[in-house]
């Protein structure tokens, strides 16, 4: 079956840098997105990685191994504000295949 | 403004009662699907559109009907909700889905509830 695998919490503090882990076993991959939800609202989009390597937007940055099927999310200078719940996402056959999801809990 | 408008925000209905979740979108998007997210299982999607008159099964279609008779709306249907319906329900559209690092954009969302 198709699947991808994400811790279900992590807790960081406030301007410390946090690694997201996501390992996915998918077919027809493409490659790997990711979305933040904070509670209560829409997931929005992040960031997505067509290849292998680091995509940087601004405080947060995205990898992906495709030969080791495991991407993760870097968030750097970690705020308040980043307290969410992240997602990844794989583009496989014109649709995303969603993680459970990872909630970010961010301590001052 | 760009955006993905679903109604109702939240709605409480009772089981077998026929209730239809509007979505639309005013980008000119080919692709729009629909998701319900549960506590500790994501996002499944239910259905979704690549055009006009064109739909598709997701993963988790039993119980719910769909129609995309214009580009912008693609309204969600229960034509007897059961308690296992109980969710949130979120519509969501991209420009294109045939370009791999197309990004969808959500609506807010319609939290349901069947009693």
């Amino acid at each position: 079956g198709q699947s991808l695998e994400q811790p279900s919490e992590v807790t960081a503090v406030e301007g410390a840098i946090v690694q997201i882990n996501c390992t996915y076993q998918t077919s027809g991959f493409y490659g790997l997105s990711w979305y933040q939800q904070h509670d209560g609202g829409a997931p929005t989009f992040l960031s997505y990685n067509g290849l292998d390597g680091l995509e940087e937007t601004g405080r947060f940055s995205s990898f992906l191994s495709r030969s080791d099927s495991y991407g993760y999310l870097l968030l750097q200078e970690l705020q308040m504000k980043d307290s969410a719940s992240y997602f990844c996402a794989s583009n496989s056959n014109y649709q995303l295949i969603w993680g459970a999801g990872t909630k970010l809990i961010i301590k001052p | 403004e760009a955006q993905v408008t679903q109604n109702p925000r939240y709605l409480i209905t009772v089981t077998g009662k026929k209730l239809t979740v509007t979505c639309s979108q005013n980008m000119n998007h080919e692709y729009m699907s629909w998701y319900r997210q549960d506590p500790g299982l994501g996002l499944r999607q239910i259905y979704y559109s690549m055009n006009v008159e064109v739909t598709d099964k997701g993963d988790v279609p039993e119980g719910y009907k769909v129609s995309r008779k214009e580009k912008r709306n693609f309204p969600l249907i229960l034509e007897s909700p059961s308690p296992n319906q109980t969710s949130l329900y979120f519509c969501a559209s991209s420009h294109d889905y045939r370009q791999k690092d197309e990004k969808l954009f959500f609506g807010s969302g319609t939290q349901l509830s069947v009693l």
